[in-house]
């Protein structure tokens, strides 16, 4: 199974960039790399997600080495609002039933 | 409105007594996941369905736990005699689809239904 590990939090000023790292190590070949957002009492929601290199969206950009063994989350010029738990997922690959989400990085935006 | 939908979004209950929580994922949706989060913890998957085929139930801890989806919409997640250590935040995910090669697809969450046993 594609576990995944994160670091437990982190904190950053806010206007910096914030790079949150989740290893992967048994990903599968046929697996997407998908991360979350999620604040107090709401579901997670999706940010972005890719398979390998770089994507870039309006809100974040996914860095994936050759290797996919682990995969970067880049949240550019962060604000106040951007304090959440943020979830690194890989699929199970061929069918994907069970989606396992790992810890968690708890990012604090400090003003 | 067009989310996945469920309720209750809080529930108290005593310990010894059965719980029913329902979502309604979004419409079209095939694949709808259970989740549950402690407080202050990452997400436990619980059980999966996709469209008609058998549930994935291997993340039920115990069997208190069932769940079913009629008629490929809407779910029950049933918990039997519930514990203390039941009370957790129960969230329900839809997705649209499943590509060829692996999982790919986002998954929309619910707001959860909060439960707590006292």
């Amino acid at each position: 199974l594609a576990k995944t590990t994160q670091p437990i939090s982190m904190d950053s000023y806010e206007g910096q960039e914030v790079n949150i790292t989740c290893s992967h190590n048994n990903i599968a070949t046929n697996d997407y790399i998908t991360w979350y957002q999620q604040f107090p009492s709401q579901g997670p929601r999706f940010i972005i997600q890719g398979y390998k290199t770089k994507v870039t969206n309006e809100v974040a950009s996914l860095f994936i080495p050759a290797d996919r063994k682990s995969s970067t989350l880049s949240l550019p010029r962060v604000s106040l609002s951007d304090t959440a738990v943020y979830y690194c997922l890989v699929g199970q690959g061929e069918g994907a039933n069970n989606l396992f989400f790992g810890t968690g990085t708890r990012l604090t935006v400090i003003p | 409105g067009a989310g996945v939908s469920q309720s209750p979004s809080n529930k108290v209950t005593e310990k010894g007594k059965d719980v029913e929580l329902r979502c309604d994922p979004i419409s079209g949706h095939t694949a709808l996941y259970w989740y549950r989060q402690s407080l202050g913890q990452g997400l436990e998957f619980l059980i999966y369905f996709q469209g008609n085929s058998a549930p994935d139930k291997s993340g039920l801890p115990s069997d208190r736990f069932s769940a079913e989806r009629t008629g490929g919409s809407v779910s029950t997640l049933t918990i039997q005699r519930t514990q203390q250590e039941d009370s957790a935040v129960y969230l329900c995910a839809s997705s649209l689809r499943i590509r060829d090669r692996g999982w790919s697809g986002e998954l929309f969450f619910g707001e959860g239904s909060r439960l707590t046993v006292l």
